[in-house]
């Protein structure tokens, strides 16, 4: 069965700087996607960004990159100068089955020190 | 990407009493939905896949009979949760795969279950 792994249950960064939050993921599978949620106290689930496996390049949204690792099946996430609005749950998603169930990691809960 | 519809965004029921919750997709013909559930700091758990004009695929350990997931059209989920008990209290999200295009997913605003 696929997984996918947050080993980092809580982080936080100062205003400004720049924190990076881990995920992990496992798949037999050679072509599919990887998506970064955002959950801000609202629980409205936000996409932050999304990374096709067969493009080398990482995916990068404004602030937010990725560094995508395919054959260590890893994907973590990169926010630059944060911002008192990153301060969320973060969650890492893998769609498993041919491309349709969402199975998401266990979170990571940015906090952002001003 | 899709916009999702989802309501209510809260209600609070008696025990024994059931409740629906739907899920609209707005802008997209959608065959597939997802429901999951989110307990307090922890992360969603889909709890089934819902497909348009036949039965809901659910997940292992989740109750059939408890959550009823009917998708009868192309823009349209509900959730019933039947005879409801204090532990079905949590957060229930709905979620509309697009497959084509701009492929993602989009997600309702979820509703807040509270059974007293």
């Amino acid at each position: 069965a696929q997984t996918v792994t947050q080993s980092q249950p809580e982080m936080s960064v100062q205003e400004a700087e720049t924190v990076t939050l881990s995920c992990t993921y496992d798949t037999s599978e050679s072509d599919y996607y990887l998506f970064w949620y955002k959950q801000p106290p609202s629980r409205q689930m936000i996409l932050v960004i999304r990374q096709e496996a067969y493009k080398q390049q990482n995916a990068t949204e404004n602030r937010f990159s990725v560094n995508f690792q395919k054959a260590a099946k890893s994907f973590s996430l990169k926010i630059s100068d944060s911002q008192l609005g990153d301060a969320a749950m973060y969650f890492c998603a893998y769609p498993s089955q041919g491309a349709q169930k969402l199975v998401f990691g266990q979170g990571t809960r940015l906090t952002i020190n001003p | 990407g899709a916009v999702v519809s989802q309501h209510p965004s809260w209600v609070i029921c008696k025990s024994g009493t059931s409740v629906k919750i739907e899920c609209r997709s707005l802008d997209f013909q959608a065959t597939t939905m997802f429901w999951y559930r989110q307990f307090p700091k922890q992360s969603l758990m889909l709890m089934a896949t819902s497909n348009e004009g036949s039965k809901a695929t659910y997940e292992q350990g989740v109750e059939k009979d408890k959550f009823l997931i009917n998708h009868a059209s192309l823009t349209l989920s509900t959730l019933t949760v039947t005879s409801a008990h204090p532990e079905d209290s949590s957060f229930y999200i709905c979620s509309v795969h697009q497959g084509q295009g701009n492929y993602g997913y989009t997600f309702g605003s979820g509703t807040r279950l509270t059974v007293v």
